[in-house]
């Protein structure tokens, strides 16, 4: 199976601040990667897909970059509604497996 | 509006079995493929199974810890998935999401919308 490793485990942040999560995989993966944002309690939602495909309704603050083995979900201009656990996941072969997750919290 | 409601869950003893369903609206369900993914308590996501739309067989995908003792299936009059979980485990206690599954580009399929999830406790 493919392993799926995000840095930070977690982070804190302002409001207002530009924050960079990191996803490697153990091996390549084309683009075939999606980032997904949950808060305590509720179901994921679907941020990104195709590594830098912005979901339809998803604010442009959210972007996401990276190709292979290597990728980033970065979240600029920090919004208090964006405090959340963020996981990657590969769908390029069974099974699909996500990353341990990352939590974004306040400073 | 997509809409994606489980049911089903609640407390089994290991060894038992239970049956989860989910019931879509919103969207054309035979179009879609249809995945299930858990959330252990205090974990993190983990993918369960799938089972593809009409087009492709409506063929079925697992991941190897569940592979014989859960079935995935569907029911296209009911727009309903269903996951039957059989031989339980307490390392199967978790939240269960319904999710649906969207083509992300060639032959590519990835999630899109979830459901709020089931709990299910396997405990004796």
């Amino acid at each position: 199976d493919i392993q799926m490793t995000q840095s930070p485990s977690s982070l804190s942040a302002s409001v207002g601040d530009r924050v960079a999560i990191t996803c490697r995989a153990s091996q390549g993966i084309s683009n075939y990667l999606a980032w997904f944002q949950q808060k305590p309690g509720k179901a994921p939602k679907s941020l990104i897909y195709a590594a830098s495909s912005l979901e339809s309704g998803v604010p442009s603050r959210f972007s996401g970059g990276g190709s292979g083995t290597e990728f980033t979900l970065t979240i600029s201009n920090l919004q208090p509604e964006d405090f959340a656990t963020y996981y990657c996941q590969h769908y390029d072969t069974y099974p699909p497996t996500f990353g341990q997750g990352t939590k974004v919290d306040i400073k | 509006e997509i809409q994606l409601v489980e049911s089903g869950g609640g407390l089994v003893q290991p060894g038992g079995s239970l049956k989860l369903s989910c019931a879509a609206s919103g969207f054309t369900f035979s179009d879609h493929y249809m995945d299930w993914v858990r959330q252990a308590p205090g974990e993190g996501l983990e993918w369960v199974g799938r089972t593809r739309n009409k087009a492709n067989g409506y063929s079925t995908e697992y991941v190897a810890s569940v592979r014989g003792r859960f079935t995935v299936s569907r029911d296209e009059s009911q727009n309903s998935l269903f996951l039957q979980m059989n031989s339980l485990k307490t390392e199967d206690t978790a939240v269960y999401f319904c999710v649906r599954t969207a083509r992300r580009g060639g032959n590519s399929w990835n999630f899109d919308y979830w459901g709020q999830g089931s709990l299910v406790i396997v405990s004796s």
